[in-house]
């Protein structure tokens, strides 16, 4: 069965600095791979995702994720954070009928 | 942008109270679902619908949960007589394909507290 894994319950970065969120799956085909972020009391809004081709893949807001086969990871990265990338992310597999997430990293960024 | 609606945004309810929340997906998708997300935890698969049919339900679905499409734009999740434990917001998303390729459209939630 699919499962997600996001190592990292919460991360602190200061502002400007660079970001790396990790996300492992586990699937037994090739993985369709998303990233949501989700504003306190919002819902969730994709950031970027993979498919095929092209294993790095560039979102929205400045992010990008490198899907790495050999070590079941899609790791999501922003080289300069800002103050309003405070957030909870999301990593997900898309499965053949519906999505699974991982338990989500929650980002705090200092001043 | 089309977007999924969802309705209410929050909704508070008695212990053992039959609670309907409402979605109105994206107008071309054929595949709607719901997800629940209790406070501070992951956000978990509840069902998936297409063809006026369940597809597919996870194991917190239960016989408290059922969801329907009763006209041609909503998209409805009721929960017959709530628990405590339902408190959580829930997510609608609905998806123009069944197929892997296919990208979930969330709602913004439907914040649900139970007393």
């Amino acid at each position: 069965a699919q499962s997600v894994t996001q190592p990292d319950i919460h991360i602190t970065v200061s502002e400007g600095a660079s970001l790396e969120l990790r996300c492992n799956y586990s699937y037994g085909a090739t993985p369709y791979l998303f990233w949501y972020v989700q504003s306190p009391g919002q819902g969730l809004q994709l950031l970027l995702k993979y498919f095929s081709g092209d294993t790095l893949v560039q979102g929205i807001k400045g992010f990008e994720a490198e899907f790495k086969r050999s070590q079941s990871s899609f790791n999501l990265r922003k080289p300069s954070v800002h103050w309003s990338d405070a957030a909870e992310y999301f990593c997900a597999v898309g499965a053949d009928n519906d999505m699974r997430f991982g338990a989500g990293t929650r980002l705090t960024v200092k001043p | 942008e089309p977007e999924v609606t969802q309705t209410p945004s929050h909704q508070v309810t008695q212990m053992g109270q039959e609670v309907i929340l409402r979605c109105v997906p994206i107008s071309n998708h054929l595949y709607f679902y719901w997800y629940r997300q209790i406070l501070g935890q992951k956000v978990e698969f509840l069902v998936s619908f297409y063809n006026n049919e369940i597809s597919e339900k996870s194991e917190i679905f239960d016989d408290q949960f059922s969801v329907e499409r009763p006209d041609g734009s909503n998209f409805t999740l009721k929960i017959r007589s709530t628990k405590l434990e339902d408190s959580a917001m829930y997510f609608c998303a609905s998806s123009s394909s069944r197929d892997r390729a296919g990208e979930l459209f969330f709602g913004e939630g439907s914040r649900l507290t139970v007393l």
